[in-house]
């Protein structure tokens, strides 16, 4: 069974450049988290997604990340205009769901580097 | 965000030697979760505790729900090398989905 794909691995942009990172979870999983990874540091959620509805946004920077799961299986989350600051580990998980095994399997992440 | 606090910040030890971290927190959680971070990788789910109290084992690996629901202990014994990588905790409270990451406890193993 295929895991949580995340493409691309590793980005370079120059800051006020936007940049998209897509999310493919395993199979038949409801729930989707986007999570962002400083360095040095653990994983902290930035939105979750139950089928295709944002339940929980509170930790997304609104001003400037957008996420969509408009089918409710594959994800995208985007910066527009990125930051310095916006350089770390973008972390794709996905659970079964409300009533399954809340299990999050995280996928292997993007690198986003802001020059 | 918050962020639980693990200790050590990072370990150096030698092939088959005991390794104990622990991570705490100034809230409560409900369920206590240990995971493995390889370069280049995402997390990987090691341990799950579902209780106060609760000691589980899988394999060399034994973790515990503190009894006052603020702290969690992993221990790793006989290390091996593939033990290396960064090892976080997570807690969860109940109706919500959302993990609370620790910092990490990097494990380094001397030839």
């Amino acid at each position: 069974e295929a895991g949580v794909v995340q493409s691309p691995r590793y980005k370079i942009i120059e800051k006020k450049q936007p940049v998209a990172f897509w999310c493919n979870p395993i199979s038949g999983h409801n729930t989707l988290y986007w999570y962002l990874q400083n360095l040095g540091q653990g994983p902290e959620l930035l939105i979750r997604y139950e089928n295709e509805e944002a339940v929980d946004d509170s930790q997304l920077p609104k001003d400037r990340f957008s996420a969509e799961r408009l089918k409710g299986v594959d994800s995208t989350l985007k910066i527009q205009p990125a930051e310095l600051g916006d350089s770390a580990v973008y972390l794709c998980a996905s659970s079964l769901g409300a009533g399954g095994n809340n299990e999050q399997f995280f996928g292997p992440g993007t690198r986003l580097t802001v020059l | 965000g918050q962020q639980l606090n693990q200790s050590p910040q990072s370990m150096f030890i030698q092939e088959g030697e005991d390794v104990s971290m622990n991570c705490t927190s100034s809230s409560i959680f409900n369920t206590w979760l240990w995971y493995k971070q390889d370069p280049g990788e995402g997390p990987v789910l090691l341990i799950a505790l579902y209780k106060a109290g609760e000691l589980t084992s899988n394999g060399r690996l034994t973790a515990q729900f503190g009894i006052t629901r603020k702290d969690s202990f992993l221990n790793i014994s006989a290390s091996i090398p593939s033990d290396v990588g960064i090892y976080f905790c997570a807690g969860q409270v109940f109706g919500n989905e959302k993990l609370t990451f620790g910092t990490g406890t990097r494990l380094t193993i001397i030839p």
